[in-house]
């Protein structure tokens, strides 16, 4: 089954332990994206991915880190994390198109919980 | 830079009553627009899409026109089960902006459908 899977689910840390929230994909799509969804913010975006060893800041990227080092994953990385950084985060991937008539496959989503 | 504008949520209907959510754009190109389904506890679904003016996305039963000259892409359905609760994003993809494979999502709509 085409899929992208997000781990954890859910996540509760404290205040500057560094975790990693993982994203794998099984569609040989070149674009990734991490978002953060907020209640009367929409999808952010927060970094994103054209292809192995290329990424790229979206939106919010302050207090995050990614890594792409194979096609497949895109793990969003939290170094010191902090209450501000509590909410719900998705993972995307697409195939690239000139045009932009793909859409996104979304993961299922990780809730994260700073305190 | 591009943008999506919803209607402000939350929508309460009957079930069997028609729904519409509306949605405006902006781009300086020529996008590709999107709906988007996020059911409780679930990642973004893509519902529907059309790449060019004039052009009809349909699925499930909900239909979206892409109309440029009001630049919007409403979205509407006949008659909505309770099943259709969901949170629904407008989004747009205008890849003529540069080599980021963006997707500029609205803020979401929730909708609820009673018995």
């Amino acid at each position: 089954e085409a899929q992208v899977t997000q781990n954890p689910r859910y996540l509760i840390t404290v205040t500057g332990k560094k975790l990693t929230v993982t994203c794998s994909q099984n569609m040989n799509h070149e674009y990734m994206s991490w978002y953060r969804q907020d209640p009367g913010l929409g999808l952010r975006q927060i970094y994103y991915s054209m292809n192995v060893e290329v990424t790229d800041k979206g939106d919010v990227p302050e207090g995050y880190k990614v890594s792409r080092k194979e096609k497949r994953n895109f793990p969003l990385i939290l170094e010191s994390p902090s209450p501000n950084q509590t909410s719900l985060y998705f993972c995307a991937s697409s195939l690239i198109d000139p045009g932009g008539h793909y859409g996104y496959t979304f993961g299922s989503g990780t809730r994260l919980t700073v305190v | 830079g591009d943008s999506v504008t919803q209607m402000e949520g939350p929508v309460t209907l009957s079930e069997e009553a028609f729904l519409t959510i509306n949605c405006t754009y902006t781009a300086t190109g020529y996008p590709s627009l999107f709906w988007y389904v996020q059911y409780p506890g679930e990642g973004l679904q893509l519902l529907l899409k059309a790449t060019k003016a004039d052009d009809k996305g349909s699925n499930k039963g909900f239909e979206a026109t892409y109309r440029k000259e009001t630049t919007s892409f409403h979205l509407e359905k006949g008659s909505v089960q309770v099943s259709d609760s969901a949170v629904y994003f407008c989004a747009l993809s205008d890849r003529r902006e540069g080599n980021n494979n963006d997707m500029r999502f609205g803020a979401g709509t929730r909708l609820t459908v009673k018995p």
